[in-house]
This record gives C-alpha cells, structure tokens and sequence, in this order.
C-alpha cells in the first residue's frame, strides 16, 4: 500500500517567515495529493491540493509542488502569520477516492508573533 | 453552513458499552468515510462508504462497524470500546466525480 512520510514533525518560524513542509510517497499510481490544516479539536481543513499532471499550485500565500519523478510534494507558506499556527498533513490517493488517502504523520507549524 | 455535521462532539462511554457516533452531510455527496485519529497521529482510515457498498479497510478490528441508511447519514458503532479506541473519530465525505474530501469537525470519545 502507499506510504508517505513527512518532514519535519514540528517547525517554528517567525512572523512574516517562510514555512516548507516536505512530503514524499511510495505509491507510483497515486495521483491527487490534498494538504490538510487541523486547527485544535477540530476536523482537517482542504487548504490546497494538486494533481499528478501539474507540477505546481498557487493560491495566494500557499504553494504546492509536486515533483512525480522523484515522488516528493512539498508545501510552501509565505508571509506566515499566527493564525497559521496549526498541524499540516499531506496526503496521497489515487483515482477520484479523495477520501480514501494515506496521510503523512504531520507537521505542527509555529508562528511566533 | 456546516457541510459534513458529526454529533456529538464528545462523547464519554464506559469500557465495554457499545456507542455509535453519527454523521449527517448536506453534500449529496455518493462517498462517505471514517477516521480514526489518535492523539497526536494522522487520521487513519477505518472504512468507507461508495453509496450503499461497504468497503473495509483490511486492519480496521471487528469491533468497529457502520451503517448507512440513506445518502445523507452514516453511523460508527463500536460494539465494545476498549481503552485503546479512545480518539477522535471524523467522518469525511466526496463526490465520485470531484477529489475533494470534506471533514466533519470530529468526535472526541472518551472511554472510561
């Protein structure tokens, strides 16, 4: 089955820094991967996604890479603020069963006012 | 607004009492799943609706059932909840024809 490992379990960062979460899987047929933001006591939230025919997404202050060769995705934040503070987790799947992912064990970012 | 509603949010249950926790959606959406996630680790799939087909996850134990009546709602029943089934369980829901997976806000269940 897939496997996907993420990097780094926890980040700190200052207010207006850059924050870069690295996923990679092991799965070559999977072709959507969705990242999650999980606020305390609360379900995981769909921030962005892309899907295995691009190799990047943007929206807004958030990006996502994915390099398919390589099976790695990354997820990059800009002008980071406190209310970003929260745990991220990538995911894999494939075919149109998004919920059926495989997700990564999680980053809690920290973004220091 | 909320798309995917779990209840209740917390849920406390005696060792070896059987519980159900319960998702309705708004969605019409033809897939509906639950997760189990334990603190500080990712969601981690216990099985799945595609419409009225159940689809178990291979490790998911026998103490973890579900039910889905209709399009809108699905149950979890765990017929005798262990210490080690305390988590949070969310549901999640998706379209066949879109990606997108949506997430209820979770049940805490507490087994004491």
């Amino acid at each position: 089955g897939e496997n996907v490992e993420q990097h780094p379990s926890t980040l700190s960062v200052q207010e207006g820094d850059s924050a870069v979460i690295k996923c990679t899987y092991s799965d070559s047929a999977s072709n959507y991967f969705p990242w999650y933001k999980q606020e305390l006591g609360k379900g995981p939230q769909l921030i962005i996604d892309i899907r295995s025919n691009v190799g990047e997404k943007k929206d807004q202050r958030i990006a996502v890479t994915l390099n398919k060769t390589a099976k790695h995705f990354s997820l990059h934040i800009t002008e980071t603020q406190p209310e970003d503070s929260a745990v991220y987790f990538c995911a894999a799947t494939h075919n149109t069963n998004a919920g059926k992912s495989t997700f990564g064990d999680g980053t809690t970012l920290t973004v220091k006012p | 607004d909320a798309m995917v509603i779990q209840n209740p949010r917390y849920q406390v249950t005696q060792f070896g009492k059987p519980v159900t926790l319960s998702c309705s959606q708004t969605l019409n959406h033809n897939v509906m799943y639950w997760y189990q996630q334990k603190s500080s680790q990712a969601p981690k799939l216990l099985f799945h609706y595609y419409d009225k087909d159940f689809n178990n996850e291979a490790d998911t134990p026998d103490n973890f059932q579900s039910r889905r009546p209709n399009t809108s709602f699905c149950f979890l029943d765990i017929r005798s909840p262990g210490l080690g089934d305390a988590a949070m369980y969310l549901c999640a829901t998706s379209s066949a024809t879109n990606t997108e997976a949506f997430f209820g806000q979770g049940t805490r269940l507490t087994v004491v």
